[in-house]
């Protein structure tokens, strides 16, 4: 079953705007992972946020974390036409210290 | 190497026909996975690999897979009498295992399979 579940599913953008994603899950978290897939094949790793932390960075992405509310939010700034991909988050949890489990993602489009 | 490395990296074949798709995995990573995409599932957790012991194959749709891993290293996925519903992307990872809920996943390009 799918644990996260991003939103928007679909988001399209001009070249320079800020996109959020963001992505909420059921059970209790180990850390939360975003990740970015082209084009359908292979996926990226953008950031990792352990569940002890509330903010990280990594260039233009700025990714919280509120596990009160079980919810992550995925912040791209300053966005470009490289951009345009499909994002997803996915979680490390509990019992399953190794297994991920994923979203169903965000397809980003950034317009030129 | 570099990365996760998969091949083949499309594979088309008959219903019925069994295929084999092979993972290489970060050099030093003692932990593997595979994935599997399809359009209805979304991303799906299929099997662990720690070292060249599966602790974890509950994601395994049924007893047509297997897989296994060799030396610590290169793992393959095996599909027995393949069917329609087998189509999808079939993707690898790596990790180094040290402290595994706190890890990085590095995942290969993946292998496109549609079954005829």
């Amino acid at each position: 079953s799918q644990q996260g579940e991003e939103d928007p599913q679909a988001l399209s953008i001009q070249e320079g705007e800020n996109a959020t994603m963001n992505c909420s899950y059921k059970t209790s978290i180990n850390n939360l992972q975003w990740y970015r897939q082209n084009s359908g094949r292979g996926l990226v790793h953008l950031i990792l946020i352990r569940s002890n932390e509330r903010e990280k960075h990594s260039g233009r992405l700025r990714v919280t974390l509120d596990t009160s509310k079980k919810s992550s939010s995925l912040l791209i700034t300053a966005s470009r036409a490289a951009d345009t991909a499909s994002y997803f988050c996915a979680t490390n949890s509990g019992g399953s210290n190794y297994k991920l489990t994923f979203g169903k993602g965000t397809l980003l489009t950034v317009n030129p | 190497g570099a990365g996760v490395s998969q091949s083949p990296s499309n594979k088309v074949t008959e219903k019925g026909k069994d295929v084999e798709l092979r993972c290489d995995p970060i050099s030093g990573h003692t932990a593997l996975y595979w994935y599997r995409q399809s359009l209805g599932q979304g991303l799906e957790f299929l099997i662990y690999f720690q070292g060249n012991s599966a602790p974890d194959k509950s994601g395994l749709p049924s007893d047509r897979f297997s897989a296994e891993r060799t030396g610590g290293s290169v793992s393959t996925l095996t599909i027995q009498r393949t069917q329609q519903e087998d189509s999808a992307v079939y993707l690898c990872a790596s990790s180094l295992a040290e402290r595994l809920y706190q890890e990085t996943q590095y995942f290969g390009p993946g292998t496109r399979l549609l079954v005829l």
